[in-house]
């Protein structure tokens, strides 16, 4: 069966240093991978998806960056965080096709 | 632009009562939506989903109505109960990458 795996679950950063969230997926072959955020109060915000290894589409302007260094991983960086960073990061994964999104446990971000 | 809305954002149902959550959206293009459950520092789960070439698609307590016409999804738990207390998120697709994701609506089921 697929697993999805998101570290780590709480991460206090103060403002201006970088940033690293990973997600690996398990059991299946060639995912879509997903990063989304859910603000305080808020939906689910996506930020970025990748269809393959290398392929990284931005929804979003912002500090942030993704990375798919590999099929099954992928990496949500910054280079210096902002304190309208916090949130609840996830990562998801899906088959090709209509399928449905899973999605990882999630990380706390909590930028001071 | 909010394409996926929902407009309740909190429900209180009596346990074994329907619980009816209702979701709305712009984009006639949306051929795909899903509905997640999510409890509190946790990622969403999957519930159950519906395609835009049938109108009803039930799974044990939860059913969900799609009426295209009116651009509506509803989920329908039946009976409700207290382990059904949680935030629930519709979500819906063009057929692209991109899932697009309501603001959420917390359910309290009351024992």
């Amino acid at each position: 069966s697929q697993t999805i795996h998101q570290w780590p679950a709480t991460l206090v950063q103060p403002v201006g240093s970088p940033l690293s969230l990973e997600c690996t997926v398990e059991g299946t072959s060639n995912p879509n991978l997903y990063w989304y955020r859910q603000a305080a109060g808020r939906g689910l915000q996506l930020l970025f998806y990748s269809v393959g290894i290398g392929q990284i589409s931005s929804e979003v302007p912002q500090n942030l960056s993704a990375s798919r260094p590999q099929d099954r991983q992928f990496i949500l960086s910054s280079k210096k965080l902002l304190l309208s960073d916090s949130g609840f990061y996830l990562c998801a994964w899906r088959n090709q096709g209509y399928s449905p999104l899973h999605f990882g446990n999630g990380t706390r971000l909590t930028v001071t | 632009d909010q394409q996926v809305k929902q407009n309740s954002p909190s429900l209180s149902v009596q346990e074994g009562r329907i619980s009816i959550l209702n979701c709305d959206y712009t984009n006639s293009m949306f051929d795909y939506f899903l509905w997640y459950k999510k409890y509190p520092a946790e990622g969403p789960t999957f519930l159950i989903s519906i395609s835009s070439i049938k109108d009803k698609n039930e799974d044990g307590r939860f059913t969900v109505f799609l009426n295209k016409s009116a651009k509506h999804l509803s989920l329908h738990i039946v009976p409700s109960q207290p382990g059904d207390s949680a935030v629930y998120f519709c979500a819906a697709t063009a057929g692209t990458y991109k899932y697009i994701f309501g603001t959420g609506t917390r359910l309290k089921v009351l024992a």
